[in-house]
């Protein structure tokens, strides 16, 4: 079945890029809605958005201005970029399939904890 | 923006019946999904568009929705079942998720 894994820095320093690639293995990176979700630590979930692989995006509102997400689909990944972050951004990163155009996220990866401290 | 607020905890003995619910406005036209997440995991889908459940979930998993609210029932809750669960909702585009409700069975 298809699996997900995420893979990046642990720790960024703030106002700099968070890096993040997800792997997708199992299965094909075509079709589907590839998606980041984080969650602070001890807090809930958050919505970063996606990437269709027709090309087309969608973010959170709150995060528009910093978030780019893209598809290697030579590499079956996709990739999270968050710029200029500050210490609200540290969280536990999460990359997801989304099914269907507003649907529900399944699989997820197993998540990979991002620090941003000087 | 939208909202959808969850209690923060439930408690259920063994074997009775835990309800959780998910509140938002005109949730009730919408889909809703829940996850369940146990410590140090991630979220698991249990129940996906309100009532199904997928593959391999069991059958003591249910949803429902009415009105401005929907509920994930768990029957005959089991001490594995013991976990954050969360609603998820699409509003304009824009996924919305629950603030969670922390489940523990005693």
């Amino acid at each position: 079945q298809v699996q997900l894994q995420e893979s990046g820095p642990g720790l960024v320093k703030p106002s700099e890029t968070l890096s993040l690639t997800c792997t997708v293995s199992g299965g094909s990176i075509s079709t589907y809605y590839w998606s980041w979700i984080r969650q602070p630590p001890g807090k809930g979930l958050d919505w970063i958005g996606y990437f269709y692989y027709s090309g087309s995006t969608n973010y959170n509102p709150s995060l528009k201005s910093r978030v780019t997400i893209s598809v290697d689909t030579s590499k079956n990944q996709f990739s999270l970029r968050l710029s200029s972050v500050t210490a609200a951004d540290t969280a536990v990163y999460y990359c997801a399939r989304g099914q269907l155009a507003q649907g529900w996220f399944d699989p997820w990866g197993q998540g990979t904890l991002v620090t941003v401290s000087s | 923006s939208y909202e959808l607020t969850q209690p923060p905890s439930v408690s259920v003995s063994p074997g009775q019946t835990a309800s959780i619910t998910c509140s938002g406005n005109k949730l009730g036209d919408k889909y809703a999904f829940w996850y369940q997440q146990k410590p140090g995991q991630s979220p698991f889908l249990v129940i996906y568009q309100n009532t199904k459940r997928p593959s391999g979930i069991p059958e003591r998993f249910s949803g429902s929705n009415s009105g401005n609210t929907v509920t994930l029932t768990i029957s005959g809750t089991q001490a594995m079942d013991e976990a954050d669960y969360y609603c998820q909702a699409w509003d304009s585009s824009t996924v919305v998720f629950g603030g969670g409700t922390q489940l523990t069975v005693l």
